[in-house]
């Protein structure tokens, strides 16, 4: 059974600064890793995909990467700024079996001006 | 990239009472999800709709609970039935590009509490 991990669970930096966010995942048989963006109460926007055979992916200031033997995926954001704040989810797409989308627990980022 | 609305955005709704949640694509798509997320946890996906089939539930959802319609392509309603406080979550609608990749996009969720 596929398990997502994100580290940490609540982060809080001041403006400006590059921060990394981190995603494991326990079952390297995905199509692919995605970083989605939630606001509170509200949907899901999706920020990045990575498929399966990719090593990385750059939107603007955020970049994912992708080391799928080892189960693991960094997004950096580069100079954040306070409309950074939100909560980032990590998701896998998995393969084999029950073919779908596994959510870690997220990422809450806040960014003080 | 598809754009989802979802009816209604909120509701406030008493115990033992159901509601249905309408979820709308500007595009024909074969297959929409639906997924809760409970009140600070991420999402867990309920089920899968296929137009023209019975819906696909994970384990822990049963259709008596949430009843699924799949009526054409481009729309999909959940039924959340016989309501208890545990129901309140938000509820998401969301589909796959289709194509290689898989991308997913969601729609804006519906807020439900249940008193």
């Amino acid at each position: 059974k596929q398990e997502v991990t994100q580290i940490p669970a609540a982060l809080s930096v001041p403006e400006g600064e590059n921060l990394v966010l981190n995603c494991s995942f326990t079952d390297s048989a995905i199509y692919n890793l995605q970083w989605f963006r939630q606001d509170p109460g509200k949907g899901l926007t999706s920020l990045l995909l990575i498929q399966s055979s990719q090593r990385e992916q750059t939107s603007g200031r955020l970049n994912a990467s992708l080391d799928k033997s080892s189960g693991r995926s960094t997004l950096y954001i580069a100079a954040s700024q306070p409309g950074d704040s939100a909560t980032y989810l990590c998701a896998v797409y998995t393969q084999g079996g029950s073919e779908k989308l596994v959510f870690g627990k997220g990422t809450k980022l806040t960014v003080n001006p | 990239s598809a754009v989802i609305s979802q009816k209604p955005s909120r509701d406030i709704c008493q115990r033992g009472t159901s509601l249905t949640i309408q979820c709308q694509v500007d595009s024909q798509v074969t297959m929409m999800f639906w997924y809760r997320q409970q009140p600070g946890q991420s999402l867990t996906l309920i089920a899968t709709a296929n137009q023209g089939s019975e819906a696909t539930y994970e384990s822990g959802f049963v259709i008596d609970k949430f009843p699924i319609s799949r009526p054409n392509l481009t729309f999909s309603t959940l039924t959340v039935s016989n309501m208890s406080p545990e129901d309140s979550s938000i509820y998401l609608c969301s589909v796959d590009s289709g194509s290689q990749g898989y991308e997913q996009y969601f729609g804006p969720g519906t807020r439900l509490t249940v008193t």
